[in-house]
């Protein structure tokens, strides 16, 4: 069926770096996709989102990519911070009124 | 202003029993979904409430039931528990569609 993943569970970067985590998805149809963050003990906290007339959509610190010809989008973090350390999750909503989440990647700053 | 409040936040169970979990929306919110988060996964969609209608469930037993209330507040209720329900449930909400709020989960331990 129709998924969205992403390509690495683990990683780990110096605090002061850039950090770029991937997803892939599978539906070409797909139009709308979102970053989530989830803090240990918390629930996913909305990052940034961006639909699919958009190649790039920046916020604060944060910025997303997406590559509709090879499908997949990317979440840039610049000048990663202790505070950035969570799993990410890329995910879309679906017709069925569900969000899907990818499998998330845990991201690990070292000071 | 209070965010997704969920009750209880951790709890513990025997296979066989029945377990019911308790979600506030966001004031205003009209929507609730339900999510399960099994240990380094991502969260997985079972029921989408608006309006005290069920809008959307996902691929999950009849054991999973929920509902709404007149003031929007959602209880999601498990029966005949299995040693492979334990996870966190995620309780989101927002306005009609578009981007969840998420309370930080009701951990469920089924020994």
């Amino acid at each position: 069926g129709e998924s969205v993943g992403l390509h690495l569970p683990t990683l780990s970067v110096q605090e002061g770096d850039n950090s770029i985590i991937n997803c892939a998805y599978s539906n070409s149809a797909s139009d709308y996709f979102i970053w989530y963050k989830q803090e240990s003990g918390k629930g996913p906290q909305f990052i940034i989102d961006i639909r699919s007339n958009m190649d790039k959509r920046q916020g604060q610190r944060v910025t997303v990519l997406l590559n509709k010809t090879v499908k997949h989008l990317s979440l840039q973090i610049a000048a990663t911070q202790p505070g950035d350390s969570a799993v990410y999750f890329c995910a879309e909503p679906t017709q069925d009124n569900d969000m899907r989440f990818g499998a998330g990647t845990r991201l690990t700053v070292k000071p | 202003d209070a965010g997704v409040t969920q009750s209880p936040t951790h709890l513990i169970k025997t296979r066989g029993q029945h377990v019911t979990l308790r979600c506030s929306p966001i004031s205003g919110h009209k929507s609730v979904s339900w999510y399960q988060q099994v240990l380094g996964q991502g969260p997985q969609f079972i029921f989408q409430y608006y309006e005290k209608e069920e809008r959307g469930r996902g691929n999950f037993p009849d054991r999973f039931s929920a509902r709404q209330f007149p003031n929007y507040s959602s209880e999601l209720n498990v029966n005949a528990l299995l040693l492979g329900d334990s996870a966190l449930y995620l309780c989101a909400s927002s306005l009609v569609t578009g981007e969840l709020f998420f309370g930080e989960g009701s951990r469920l331990t089924v020994l």
